[in-house]
């Protein structure tokens, strides 16, 4: 159980582009995700926290007009890239607490995303 | 320590050899310590949670200790299997945010 998925797990876009990634929570529902981003050799880095019918909260110094979060679902939430530039190349990935409560987050594997 | 640390950054083991690794992480307004191990192109996998000081969990071959007064925890690999080769992450966990370290990368060799 508690298994979350994201797609698409790689992507390669234009300079200029935005681009959608997905994070579904597939057998429990989730009132909380998590988005990270993880550059090369370094640690996974909060970007922001994603609640289900209210506005996502961002951490210090992430751009909530250019990562846009939409949580529409208990079971849905979507990070869109807006205006990818190289430096947005990175490696994205989300996690999802329990509604029903707990410490755990429950992670996706991944959106290794590639701007040229 | 201001940030989650985890040392060393890889290291290689014999089959059937145990090891170990350490998170050190500030101790201060301390919530929970997470452990996940982390398969190439999979998803992270929770290992452990946990919150009290003293603390030892364990799960199968893998054990982790937590002390909170000085800021550190241990994960142990006993007997390591070629199939325990993963990156092993630690985090602390302050109000449900996850602040993580660099990881260790563990590679065992047949």
């Amino acid at each position: 159980g508690a298994v979350v998925s994201q797609h698409p797990s790689r992507v390669i876009c234009k300079s200029g582009t935005s681009v959608k990634i997905e994070c579904r929570s597939l057998d429990f529902q989730a009132t909380t995700m998590f988005w990270y981003r993880q550059f090369p050799k370094q640690s996974l880095m909060l970007m922001a926290t994603s609640n289900e019918g209210s506005k996502a909260t961002y951490e210090q110094g992430v751009e909530k007009d250019k990562f846009l979060i939409n949580h529409a679902s208990l079971t849905l939430s979507t990070l869109t890239v807006t205006s990818a530039h190289p430096e947005d190349s990175s490696f994205y990935i989300c996690s999802a607490r329990l509604t029903s409560g707990g410490n755990e987050q429950f992670f996706g594997p991944g959106t290794r995303l590639t701007v040229l | 320590i201001l940030n989650v640390e985890q040392s060393p950054q890889s290291l290689h083991v014999q089959e059937g050899d145990s090891t170990n690794f350490t998170c050190s992480f500030p101790s201060s307004n301390f919530y929970a310590l997470h452990w996940y191990r982390w398969e190439t192109a999979k998803s992270p996998e929770a290992l452990f949670v946990m919150t009290l000081n003293g603390d030892e969990k364990k799960k199968g071959r893998i054990s982790a200790t937590l002390n909170t007064k000085e800021g550190y925890s241990y994960l142990y690999i006993k007997g390591s299997q070629p199939e325990d080769s993963a990156t092993y992450l630690c985090a602390r966990g302050n109000d449900y945010k996850l602040s993580f370290g660099a990881g260790t990368t563990v590679t065992v060799r047949a």
